[in-house]
């Protein structure tokens, strides 16, 4: 069946721009997780929604991120004023109703901020 | 907190040589604990688990061994294969938790 998907692929905009960045999760998941992952590094936990609301938003850096998931399916994340700094790869995971199941994750976004 | 110290790479073998990339882990409680597999132009791939102590995860002739007496999770393969060449990402998810936290990545490159 289909996986994760996210859209684009590749995203480069200039520094104080906003972007949106999209992510399919695999259908029937009602858990999704968005990460960031930084050249030569591990990704890094942004934001997790179980259904339609964010359980747990702790791992966004500061209030120029945020994300939304309305319907429960697919999720935006967002980023205003976007820095430099904001530069890379930004991953998706679905997963299923119990939080410590699998994670399956896309292929990911990768932003670059010029 | 709790984290993840993986070797650092690259870690370049010949074709059928034996693997080791060591993962160590910091958690509180009982983590289960993953190898993640990145392989070019992929995303990331669940390669094995294990979710309690001396439980073994394997898959595609990698294993892992859950040892809490060394905090550690290495991965091993006893016959690389030049398709094996890929950035493996240790991980941790914590008791009760949905957050994995990981290891900075090893890339091995395996020669023909």
């Amino acid at each position: 069946g289909a996986g994760v998907s996210q859209t684009p692929s590749n995203k480069v905009t200039e520094k104080g721009k906003y972007v949106e960045l999209r992510c399919d999760p695999i259908s029937g998941h009602t858990a999704l997780y968005w990460y960031r992952q930084s050249l030569g590094q591990g990704p890094e936990f942004l934001i997790y929604f179980q259904g339609t609301g964010a359980a747990d938003d702790s791992g966004l850096p500061n209030d120029r991120f945020f994300a939304v998931r309305p319907e429960g399916s697919v999720s935006t994340l967002k980023i205003q004023r976007t820095e430099r700094g904001d530069s890379a790869v930004y991953l998706c995971a679905s997963g299923l109703a119990d939080s410590t199941d699998t994670q399956y994750f896309g292929p990911g976004t990768r932003l670059t901020v010029l | 907190g709790n984290s993840v110290t993986q070797m650092e790479g690259p870690v370049t073998l010949s074709e059928e040589a034996f693997l080791t990339i060591n993962c160590t882990y910091t958690a509180t409680g009982y983590p289960s604990l993953f190898w993640y597999v990145q392989y070019p132009g992929e995303g990331l791939q669940l390669l094995l688990k294990a979710t309690k102590a001396d439980d073994k995860g394997s898959n595609k002739g990698f294993e892992a061994t859950y040892r809490k007496e060394t905090t550690s999770f290495h991965l091993e393969k006893g016959s690389v294969q030049v398709s094996d060449s890929a950035v493996y990402f240790c991980a941790l998810q914590g008791d009760s938790s949905y957050k994995l936290i990981f290891g900075s990545g090893t890339r091995l490159l395996v020669r023909p």
